[in-house]
């Protein structure tokens, strides 16, 4: 069935480090793409969404590139802020819509 | 912003009390979802609804129940709650097509004692 696999955490940086968080996927058909963002006491909200091959999503500094060859959605952010501590969670949205399925999620500590 | 309501935020109970978590959102959409979100963080889908008269168990089991008589109004429900319910449980709503995110509430904290 279809699946999400990210980098398992906690990821603990420094401000102002690159961050990479690895995310691959298996499904059938063309799912959309999306990586979700909760902080500490919140619910999820989108961070940012790729809905096909080689599209690249992007938000506040942070960017995913839809790579279908290696089924991969990873996130990245060149300069990471102590306010970006938060659980990520990448998640696939079926062909048809009907589900999502998120991964494991990513808990990210930023130190100043 | 997202228009999507959880009500209540937090809730301390004690066993074998019936609960009943609101969530409204004001966007129109057809669907919505109820997930429970354990302390490791995983999401776990328990109930769906495509629309009005509409609902289907998700992947996770779960004792609760739902309904869904308007579409702006998704409750769960829980007629005898244990410790074993105590998790955090997250509403969320969406449109149908696939390239759409979901939305989602700020989520009900739920303790039982």
């Amino acid at each position: 069935g279809d699946s999400v696999t990210q980098m398992e955490g906690p990821v603990t940086l420094s401000e102002e480090a690159f961050l990479t968080i690895n995310c691959t996927y298996t499904a059938t058909g063309y799912p959309s793409l999306f990586w979700y963002v909760q902080y500490p006491g919140e619910g999820l909200q989108l961070l940012l969404k790729a809905t096909k091959a080689d599209d690249k999503g992007s938000n506040k500094g942070f960017e995913a590139t839809y790579r279908k060859e290696t089924t991969s959605f990873h996130l990245e952010k060149g300069s990471v802020q102590v306010s970006d501590s938060a659980v990520y969670f990448c998640a696939l949205r079926t062909t048809g819509g009907f589900k999502t399925i998120f991964g494991a999620g990513t808990r990210l500590f930023v130190k100043a | 912003e997202a228009d999507i309501y959880q009500t209540p935020r937090y809730l301390v109970i004690g066993t074998g009390k019936k609960i009943t978590l609101e969530c409204s959102q004001t966007m129109g959409h057809d669907k919505m979802y109820w997930y429970q979100q354990d302390p490791g963080m995983e999401l776990h889908l328990i109930h769906y609804s495509y629309g009005v008269n509409s609902t289907e168990k998700g992947d996770l089991s779960s004792e609760s129940t739902v309904s869904r008589i308007r579409t702006e109004h998704f409750p769960l429900t829980l007629e005898s709650a244990r410790p074993s319910h105590t998790s955090q449980y997250l509403c969320a709503s969406s449109w149908t097509e696939n390239t759409g995110e979901l939305f989602f509430g700020e989520g009900s904290r739920l303790t039982v004692l």
